[in-house]
């Protein structure tokens, strides 16, 4: 089974902090992927990446940046944490080309900034 | 642009009864895949059905099968024998190629009553 693993379950920081969130992936999946879930807005992207150290904006990447060195590690990044950044961010993998497309997701990181 | 929508924030089943949630798409593609994902109450997303657009016979998981209509642009998932492990928030999404993200919906909140 594809594994999606999430460093933190729930984390808490202050405003102005600087915010590492991590993502693993073990099926050497091409594709990974990072988003923000907020109630009565669904799942909204953030960041993704169909390659080592490529990187694509989603569609609201304003105040987050991210970093894959990696195959398996997608970084979600936070330079200057804010208190409309504490939301569920929730990574996916997804395995790229054609073909099977389905996303695989991690179980979440409740972030909350104080 | 991409879009899913689907119209039912929240709907709710008897136990052991059959509930359909709506799902409607705009794209202008003519190949690309249809998911249904489940996220139960402070647990993981994961994939309940997918569905390639090139088929035409409707995707079956169980209790869990879709009713498919390309030219409506219509992707509902019907629940049989409901179950109360089946109360979730279950989101619709749709891919057109491996390397680009999946769009989902905002995502229908089930409750299923004893």
């Amino acid at each position: 089974d594809v594994k999606v693993t999430q460093s933190s379950r729930y984390l808490v920081k202050r405003t102005g902090e600087k915010v590492f969130l991590e993502c693993v992936q073990d099926m050497d999946h091409e594709n990974m992927f990072w988003y923000r879930q907020d109630p009565g807005l669904g799942l909204r992207l953030i960041y993704f990446s169909y390659d080592v150290k490529m990187k694509e904006k989603g569609d609201i990447p304003e105040g987050y940046s991210v970093s894959r060195e990696k195959k398996e590690r997608f970084s979600l990044i936070l330079e200057s944490a804010s208190t409309n950044q504490t939301s569920m961010y929730l990574c996916a993998s997804s395995p790229g080309g054609s073909g099977r497309n389905e996303q695989f997701f991690g179980p979440g990181t409740r972030l909350t900034v104080l | 642009a991409q879009t899913v929508t689907q119209s039912q924030p929240e709907m709710s089943v008897q136990e052991a009864e059959t509930v359909t949630l709506s799902c409607t798409y705009d794209t202008s593609e003519s190949d690309y895949y249809l998911f249904w994902y489940k996220q139960p109450p402070s647990r993981q997303m994961i994939l309940v059905i997918r569905q390639e657009a090139y088929k035409q016979q409707n995707a079956t998981e169980n209790r869990f099968s879709v009713n498919f209509q390309k030219a409506a642009k219509s992707f509902s998932l019907k629940i049989s024998d409901s179950q109360l492990g089946d109360a979730a928030m279950y989101f619709c999404a749709f891919v057109v190629s491996g390397n680009t993200p999946l769009v989902f919906g905002k995502g229908t909140r089930l409750s299923v009553i004893a």
